[in-house]
């Protein structure tokens, strides 16, 4: 069984950069031709879309978030990514990674980490 | 603002039947197939129906989706109290080349 674990800094200063990462387990993140997604969720709103990477390091962003995202991947440990620069309070959210199939489902999700920007 | 559709809310009394539509437009909807996640409370989305209308293993024949142009729908029919979650709809979109997601539908049980 896929699973898919958060970890990262839980509060994070405005204006600091804010980095998850996501590590995989119960399969290779190489394996099958998916990609990977972090996607957000702001306290008690949707979900929204951040950016996704392959296993080759190819990537594509959200283009509300471009300018300040980052996705990179390591596939020796079987992991990857995020980190968000300039942070304010906006973007506050519960961060998820998760496993997608492009153009169709994503299929495994993360728990979840709640990132709070604050001083 | 989401690029997908839905309605705020619905509600339905046990045994009752739902359906949560979900609108959007050619580059998601009208090109690609639409899923469907149930979010419990303080949990992670979980994958409903995928490909417009399939189930993946586990989830009761209770839940049905389906999708016409640039719409589609989930139905849940027999409805009991376990099913009150946080619905959302989601698509690839090609202008996006990305995923987009409905803003949810909080699904109350009477």
């Amino acid at each position: 069984q896929l699973q898919l674990q958060e970890s990262g800094s839980g509060l994070v200063k405005p204006s600091q950069t804010l980095s998850l990462t996501c590590a995989v387990s119960g399969d290779s993140i190489s394996s099958g031709g998916y990609s990977w997604s972090w996607i957000r969720q702001p306290p008690g709103k949707g979900l929204v879309w951040i950016g996704y990477i392959y296993p080759s390091g190819s990537t594509d962003y959200n283009p509300s978030l471009k300018s300040r995202v980052t996705l990179s991947v390591d596939t020796s440990k079987n992991q990857f990514s995020l980190k968000l620069t300039s942070v304010t309070a906006a973007d506050t959210a519960v961060y998820y990674c998760a496993r997608g199939r492009r153009p169709y489902e994503i299929d495994y999700w993360g728990q979840g980490t709640l990132v709070t920007v604050s001083s | 603002q989401s690029v997908l559709t839905q309605p705020p809310s619905a509600s339905g009394t046990p045994g009752q039947r739902v359906t949560i539509s979900c609108s959007g437009s050619r580059s998601n909807l009208g090109s690609n197939t639409v899923h469907w996640y149930q979010q419990l409370p303080g949990t992670a989305p979980k994958l409903l129906i995928y490909t417009n209308n399939q189930r993946p293993s586990g989830v009761p024949d209770r839940f049905s989706g389906s999708k016409s142009g640039t719409s589609a729908s989930l139905a849940i029919s027999g409805l009991q109290s376990d099913d009150e979650a946080d619905y959302y709809c989601a698509a690839w979109d090609d202008s996006l080349n990305g995923w987009v997601f409905g803003g949810g539908t909080k699904l109350a049980v009477l």
